[in-house]
């Protein structure tokens, strides 16, 4: 069974990048497929990228193309999300979840989210 | 893009109602849409995916139905942990995209 626990809160000024951590144990990293969704607060979901195991690549939302960075360190088991020139709407609750890809795809489980304050 | 619309925004319901949510899909997305229920401070969990597969462990009175660009999710008989919001999400083609989230409170 797929576990999976995040880093802790950050807080970060306008302008600067995160790094939220993501570390799976259950499984090993290189055979799922991990995607990234944020949340605003008090607002919905947005997925923001992830491994697209169709095309066996990184893809990111459009959004936030050339702002984001997704990688996995398979030795330790850990996927990252980078994010950077962070501004104040970017606060938000950062989950990693994994993509169970096929007939049936959905994301499950998600870890526990990672707030990112933004804030001068 | 596919666009994901839920409705209603927020509803209020007593313990022992049954309750639909719905979600519409802005194309066809056959039978790929999952529900998903997140509680207050907490991350979302998966309920139903392929619009009525029930998630290991997710009690019977959640049901969804639906297929093309209509969907539903049903509670039957809610219970006191059912009061939660609820998102559809479409897993036709990425960019994966969700509905807006429905709200379930108590009246």
């Amino acid at each position: 069974q797929v576990h999976l626990v995040q880093s802790g809160a950050e807080v970060r000024k306008p302008g600067a990048s995160v790094k939220v951590s993501c570390k799976v144990s259950g499984f090993t990293l290189s055979d799922l497929s991990m995607n990234w969704v944020r949340q605003a607060p008090g607002k919905g979901l947005e997925w923001m990228g992830g491994f697209d195991p169709e095309d066996s690549k990184t893809i990111y939302a459009q959004k936030f193309q050339g702002r984001v960075t997704m990688t996995e360190d398979t030795s330790t088991d850990t996927a990252y999300m980078e994010l950077r020139s962070l501004r104040s709407e970017d606060t938000a609750v950062y989950y990693c979840t994994t993509l169970w890809f096929g007939e049936l795809t959905r994301f499950d489980p998600w870890g526990q989210g990672t707030l990112v304050t933004v804030s001068s | 893009d596919i666009q994901m619309t839920q409705s209603p925004p927020s509803l209020s319901a007593s313990v022992g109602d049954k309750i639909t949510i719905t979600c519409r899909a802005g194309q066809t997305i056959s039978r790929y849409l999952n529900w998903y229920q997140q509680k207050p401070g907490k991350a979302p969990d998966l309920l139903i995916f392929g619009a009525s597969s029930l998630q290991s462990g997710v009690p019977s009175r959640f049901s969804g139905s639906g297929s093309g660009t209509d969907f539903t999710l049903t509670i039957s008989g809610l219970h006191p942990e059912d009061f939660a919001t609820y998102y559809c999400q479409q897993s036709h083609s990425p960019p994966w995209t969700f509905g807006q989230g429905t709200k379930v409170d108590m009246k």
